[in-house]
């Protein structure tokens, strides 16, 4: 079946810009999680859905960042006035259930100049 | 202290060894491990799961789990060139099924 999708692939903006990547998890799974990558790192937890809300978001950085997942199904990481210091591979991963293993889609690189 | 700590490499082993990855966690109440594989450029790729001690065999793949000494091991027998790739420790956070701590990951390079 399809796996976890993440679009765009890749994202170059500018300082001080709005951005928003999008996650579409594995069908059925209820469970959804962003992931932020830094070159040489592990992925970094950043919030976790269960369903519509989110059930953990202490992984944020700063108030600049945002994710909403209105359906319970598709998710939107939006980050507001971009930094440089916010250029990673944000990765999204979901899972049948929190207790279950997860799986991680592409990835998006953004790069903020 | 890091929450989950892996020797950075590379490991660099011959085409037909065996590969052995290491991986050591803080939290003792961590209950779930992962290995994940991650090709450059890539995202990474679940390749193994182990919830209880001892060991859990796929295909060439083992991993080995010892919670007394905080430690999780993955094996790769037949090591083939496709396998050069970062491999990545995963663990839960304590009771947090879902929160997961990774390693910076083993670089391996198998050398046909």
């Amino acid at each position: 079946g399809a796996g976890v999708s993440q679009t765009p692939s890749n994202k170059v903006t500018e300082k001080g810009k709005y951005v928003e990547l999008r996650c579409d998890p594995i069908s059925g799974h209820t469970a959804l999680y962003w992931y932020r990558q830094s070159l040489g790192q592990g992925p970094e937890f950043l919030i976790y859905f269960q369903g519509t809300g989110a059930a953990d978001d202490s992984g944020l950085p700063n108030d600049r960042f945002f994710a909403v997942r209105p359906e319970g199904s598709v998710s939107t990481l939006k980050i507001q006035r971009t930094e440089r210091g916010d250029s990673a591979v944000y990765l999204c991963a979901s899972s049948l259930t929190a207790r279950d293993e997860q799986y991680f889609g592409p990835g998006t690189r953004l790069t903020v100049t | 202290q890091k929450e989950v700590e892996q020797n950075s490499g590379p490991l660099s082993v011959p085409e037909g060894a065996i590969a052995s990855l290491n991986c050591t966690y803080s939290d003792r109440g961590s209950q779930s491990f992962f290995w994940y594989r991650q090709y450059s450029g890539k995202s990474p790729e679940l390749i193994m799961f182990i919830y209880s001690n001892g060991d859990k065999e796929d295909g060439r793949f083992t991993a080995q789990l010892n919670k007394a000494s905080q430690y999780v091991s993955l094996l790769i027998r037949d090591s083939q060139p496709s396998d050069s790739a970062t491999y990545l420790c995963a663990v839960n956070m304590g009771s947090n099924d879902y929160k997961l701590s990774f390693g910076a990951g083993t670089t391996v390079t198998v050398r046909a």
